[in-house]
């Protein structure tokens, strides 16, 4: 079956550092970029950025530059997602998705992980 | 940076009535337009791709058109399961999601 499988809920305290997981199976990881997208409480979605495990090109939405890394292991066929001092506002439901087309990293989402739910309160 | 604007953000419509959503893009993106469904606590569906290409096991209630700046995204008979969330997303040049559109029963 092809699928993303994202890591689990995370309780975390402003300041500490965090590292998500999209692990893809079920197709050749090296082939296709995978995009994350945030979604904050009650609100919209909104494109973070995008990596492709194959060279691990990376792409960042300018909201997000600086604030988060994208990076991936083709090894372990994951993607990941990290904050070095998380703060009270990245509480938020993380998606990772990927792409319909192999090798383009602009295409529509035909394939997205359940979500990893993040809060980050003292 | 292209900027999607999504119409009405809240819908109230009843089982089989005929509804429309409208997205308009700041620049031309084509046609690289995609819509999706998401219900609370779910990862967003795909319905429709290239603007008005529905994306296989969707049924066939929903359609899409539009191409250049402006976009719809039109439900043909509501069914109970329609009542959620829609999003558009451009992806001619980088992503950018509309602000969604709430679809609840009137």
């Amino acid at each position: 079956e092809v699928q993303l499988v994202q890591s689990g809920v995370e309780v975390k305290e402003p300041g500490q550092s965090l590292k998500i997981s999209c692990k893809g199976s079920g197709y050749t990881f090296t082939s296709y970029w995978i995009a994350w997208v945030r979604q904050m409480p009650g609100k919209g979605l909104e494109w973070m950025g995008i990596i492709y495990p194959g060279d691990s090109d990376t792409r960042y939405s300018p909201s997000f530059q600086g604030q988060v890394t994208i990076s991936a292991d083709k090894s372990f066929s994951t993607a990941y997602l990290q904050w070095s001092s998380l703060r009270a506002s990245d509480t938020a439901m993380y998606y990772c998705a990927r792409p319909a087309a192999a090798g383009s990293p602009y295409w529509y989402f035909d394939l997205w992980g359940r979500g990893t739910l993040v809060t980050v309160s003292s | 940076d292209i900027q999607m604007t999504q119409s009405p953000s809240t819908l109230s419509a009843s089982v089989g009535d005929r509804v429309t959503i409208t997205c308009r893009a700041s620049q031309s993106i084509d046609n690289g337009l995609a819509w999706y469904q998401q219900k609370p606590g779910k990862a967003p569906k795909l319905l429709i791709y290239k603007a008005s290409s529905l994306e296989s096991g969707v049924p066939s209630r929903f359609s899409g058109s539009g191409s250049g700046t402006e976009f719809t995204l039109t439900i043909s008979s509501l069914q109970p399961d329609d009542f959620a969330t829609y999003y558009c997303q451009q992806y001619n040049t980088y992503y950018t999601f509309g602000q969604g559109t709430k679809l609840q029963i009137k």
